[in-house]
């Protein structure tokens, strides 16, 4: 089955700098790629996603990237904010409906203000 | 975005007890809700999948007696916790996606803080 691999553990940034997660993963059947932030006590959010045939995506101060010949991924965000602190899960599943989604071990995100 | 509502968000109750989570999607019908498990610090593990009108589909390792769920329409699915021990003490959480031409992808509720005394 599919297994997902996340890095940075942790990672702390000043404020308005940038910060980079990546994330690897083993099943070449996964199409779709989605990034979630977890505030504590809440549920995950979507915060950007991605499909196997586009290479790259940004929307505002967030961006992912996607080397599918290297079955690696990547979420980019600029000007960090202290509101951008949270807990980052990276996914991969076969589609975006109805599949499921396996998840990596998640990235700590501190932006110190 | 799509909405997915989660009730109660926090229940606190005595070792024996059955417990009832409630996931609903309200702006989309959701042919797929997922259940979730996560523990303190650690990432979601997957419990089962479940599509409407269906029986559930359970991860290995899941006991389908103890957690029992039920997706009886579009926009409703529930996670009952049966004689819930401390153990079973964990956060919750459900996901609600659907394909068609809603194309909804998984959506995720706020969670339910479940603690067995």
């Amino acid at each position: 089955g599919e297994n997902v691999e996340q890095h940075p553990s942790t990672l702390s940034v000043q404020e308005g700098d940038s910060a980079v997660i990546k994330c690897t993963y083993s099943d070449s059947a996964s199409n779709y790629f989605p990034w979630y932030k977890q505030e504590l006590g809440k549920g995950p959010q979507l915060i950007i996603d991605i499909r196997s045939n586009v290479g790259e995506k940004k929307d505002q101060r967030i961006a992912v990237t996607l080397n599918k010949t290297a079955k690696h991924f990547s979420l980019h965000i600029t000007e960090t904010q202290p509101e951008d602190s949270a807990v980052y899960f990276c996914a991969a599943s076969l589609s975006a409906y109805g599949n499921k989604l396996v998840f990596g071990a998640g990235t700590i995100l501190r932006v110190k203000s | 975005g799509a909405v997915v509502s989660q009730h109660p968000s926090r229940v606190i109750c005595k070792s024996g007890t059955s417990v009832k989570i409630e996931c609903r999607s309200l702006d989309f019908q959701a042919t797929t809700m997922f259940w979730y498990r996560q523990f303190p610090k650690q990432s979601l593990m997957l419990m089962a999948t479940s599509n409407e009108g269906s029986k559930a589909t359970y991860e290995q390792g899941v006991e389908k007696d103890k957690f029992l769920i039920n997706h009886a329409s579009l926009t409703l699915s529930t996670l009952t916790v049966t004689s819930a021990h401390p153990e079973d003490s964990s956060f919750y959480i459900c996901s609600a996606s659907s394909g068609g031409n809603s194309n909804q992808p998984q959506h995720f509720g706020d969670g339910t803080r479940l603690s067995i005394l």
